[in-house]
């Protein structure tokens, strides 16, 4: 089963507005990584936040990490069309052994210009 | 350029027929895996691997086998294709084996279907 949920399923805002797309997740985790995937390609890698973070920004994104509640939320400031795309939340499992990464079903964004 | 190259980007399969879908890094990279992604299902780990000659099963192995025979390589092959492996599948690979570092670097795809 999947380890992350993520909510919302789908955003749609206007450019210039700031993105928050959040996400559970079940069991400790080594760490928690959000991922970007544009129309019909890869995904790329966006920003790694450790079990023991509580925030972390990069850029226009700010991550933050609640261990006690199993959750996370990306924030995107200040979006562009460009940000239009599927955001997934992933966790490696902090379980001996575990060397994976498990995806959360993905938050789909539209920009509106 | 350095990255992950997955070979067919498209393929189409008979039921019953068994392919192999190719994947290749060329950044050193211990750690290799690949992904299925269905719609409104994210992606599930099908198989990884932590080093050459070391693989092991993910969250839906059923129905496919690996090998990882030298670092750069790591094939995934369909034996008996079904409909219900009609999906895109997605190779990745990462630095270390813990995944604490940058993350995972994906290829671009492959999307296959199966008649």
């Amino acid at each position: 089963s999947q380890q992350g949920e993520e909510d919302p399923q789908a955003l749609s805002i206007q450019e210039g507005e700031n993105a928050t797309m959040n996400c559970s997740y079940k069991t400790s985790i080594n760490n928690l990584q959000w991922y970007r995937q544009n129309s019909g390609r890869g995904l790329v890698h966006l920003i790694l936040i450790r079990s023991n973070e509580r925030e972390k920004h990069s850029g226009r994104l700010r991550v933050t990490l609640d261990t006690s509640k199993k959750s996370s939320s990306l924030l995107i400031t200040a979006s562009r069309a460009a940000d239009t795309a599927s955001y997934f939340c992933a966790t490696v499992p902090a379980i001996q052994g575990a060397q994976k990464l498990v995806f959360g079903q993905g938050t789909r964004l539209t920009i509106n210009p | 350029n350095a990255g992950v190259t997955q070979t067919p980007k498209f393929q189409v399969l008979k039921t019953g027929q068994s392919m192999t879908l190719q994947c290749a890094q060329d950044m050193n990279h211990e750690y290799m895996s690949w992904y299925r992604q269905d719609p409104g299902m994210g992606l599930r780990l099908i198989h990884y691997s932590v080093g050459a000659g070391i693989t092991d099963q993910g969250e839906v192995p059923n129905g496919y086998n690996v090998s990882r025979s030298t670092t750069e390589d790591f094939p995934l092959r369909l034996l008996s294709a079904a409909p219900s492996q009609t999906s895109v599948y997605f190779c990745a690979s990462s630095y270390t084996r813990a995944l604490t570092g940058n993350g995972a670097f994906f290829g671009q795809g492959t999307r296959l279907t199966v008649v």
